[in-house]
Parts: structure tokens; sequence; C-alpha cells
């Protein structure tokens, strides 16, 4: 069945450095890929999406680009704030409701 | 306006209790689900609806039951509640059932004692 693989937590970052979270996919099909956020105590919200192969999905100073030659869809920010610490979630969605990673937590600290 | 909404948003609760909570959606969306989140982060899918029918039913004790009165509601009910139950439970909406974004509720802290 379909499923997603994302880089193990927790990543800890100083302010302005460089995030990658890196997400690897299993898939039948062309499914979508998501990219979700769980701020502390709240629910998931939708970061960025791609739907095709060569998509850039961006929000918020986040990219994500869709490569379906290495089934991967990792997640960038070129400077992070203490404000994107959160958990990140990597979800694909082809002919069955959404399959999620089993989370990343970020901690950026001053 | 709140998109996807449940109450309450904190239950304590005893063991071998009956609860239930609610969520709404006033997205106009036809497909709604129940997760539940462990202290991990990990989330689980446990049931799917569609147009008030249920879709997916995962491997979920039928100690959990949801029923679905209209497109827009979407409830579940616990019974004989166990300290394993003890979880974030998040309800979500999408326009339909597969490549849709889904849109989460704030979720419901349940503690069972």
């Amino acid at each position: 069945g379909d499923s997603v693989t994302q880089m193990e937590g927790p990543v800890t970052l100083s302010e302005e450095a460089f995030l990658t979270i890196n997400c690897t996919y299993t898939a039948t099909g062309y499914p979508s890929l998501f990219w979700y956020v769980q701020y502390p105590g709240e629910g998931l919200q939708l970061l960025l999406k791609a739907t095709k192969a060569d998509d850039k999905g961006s929000n918020k100073g986040f990219e994500a680009t869709y490569r379906k030659e290495t089934t991967s869809f990792h997640l960038e920010k070129g400077s992070v704030q203490v404000s994107d610490s959160a958990v990140y979630f990597c979800a694909l969605s082809g002919n069955t409701p959404l399959v999620f990673g089993k989370g990343t937590r970020l901690s950026v600290i001053a | 306006d709140t998109a996807v909404s449940q109450t309450p948003k904190y239950l304590v609760t005893q063991m071998g209790n009956d609860k239930s909570i609610k969520c709404e959606q006033n997205l106009g969306h036809d497909t709604m689900y129940w997760y539940k989140q462990d202290s991990k982060k990990f989330l689980k899918i446990m049931f799917s609806y569609n147009n008030k029918e249920l879709i997916i039913n995962e491997t979920v004790p039928n100690r959990f039951s949801p029923k679905s009165p209209d497109k827009a509601h979407l409830n579940l009910h616990i019974n004989s509640l166990e300290l394993g139950d003890s979880a974030v439970y998040f309800c979500a909406s999408s326009q339909q059932l597969s490549q849709e974004t889904q849109y989460f509720g704030p979720g419901t802290r349940l503690l069972v004692l």
C-alpha cells in the first residue's frame, strides 16, 4: 500500500539556519503530495501541496518540489525562525485519503 | 469563522465511562474523518464518511462508534473508556475522498483516568 517515510526528529536549529526535512513516498499512480504543520496545542494546517511531477509548492518561505524520479518531496526553508517550531508531517493522497508520515519535530532556538 | 470545530476541547473522565465528541464543518465538504494522535504524534485514521455513509473503518475497537446525522456533522461516541484511549482526537473534512486537501479541527484532548 501507499506509504510515506520522513526523517526522524527531533531537529534543533538556530534561528536563520537552513532547514531540510526529507520525505520519500511509495505509491501507485500519481498521488498528490502535502506538507502539514502542527503548532503546539493546535490541529494540523496545510503548509503546501503539489499535485503533479515537478510542481513546486510554497508557502511562508517553505518550499517542496514533487520529484517523481526520486519519489521525494523534501521540505526546505532558507532561514528558519523561532515561530517555525512545530511538528511537520509529509503526506500523500492517491486513490485513498491522506497517508501521513510519522512527523518531524522542529525546534528553533534564538 | 471556524471551518472545522470540535467540542469539547478537553475531556477528562474515568475508565469505564461513555463519552462523545462532536465535530462540525462549515466548508460544504462531502467527506469527514476521525483521526487519533498518540503521545508520539503519530496520526492514525479511524473512520471516514462520505455523504453520511461510512467509507473507511480501520481496525478500531467496536467501542468506538461514529455517527453522521448530516454531511456537516460527524460525531464520535466511545463506550467503556480504557486508559489506552487517552490521546488527541482530530476531526477533518475534505471536498472528496482522495487527492484532496483535508482541513483539521483543533483536536479533543482525551484523558482517561
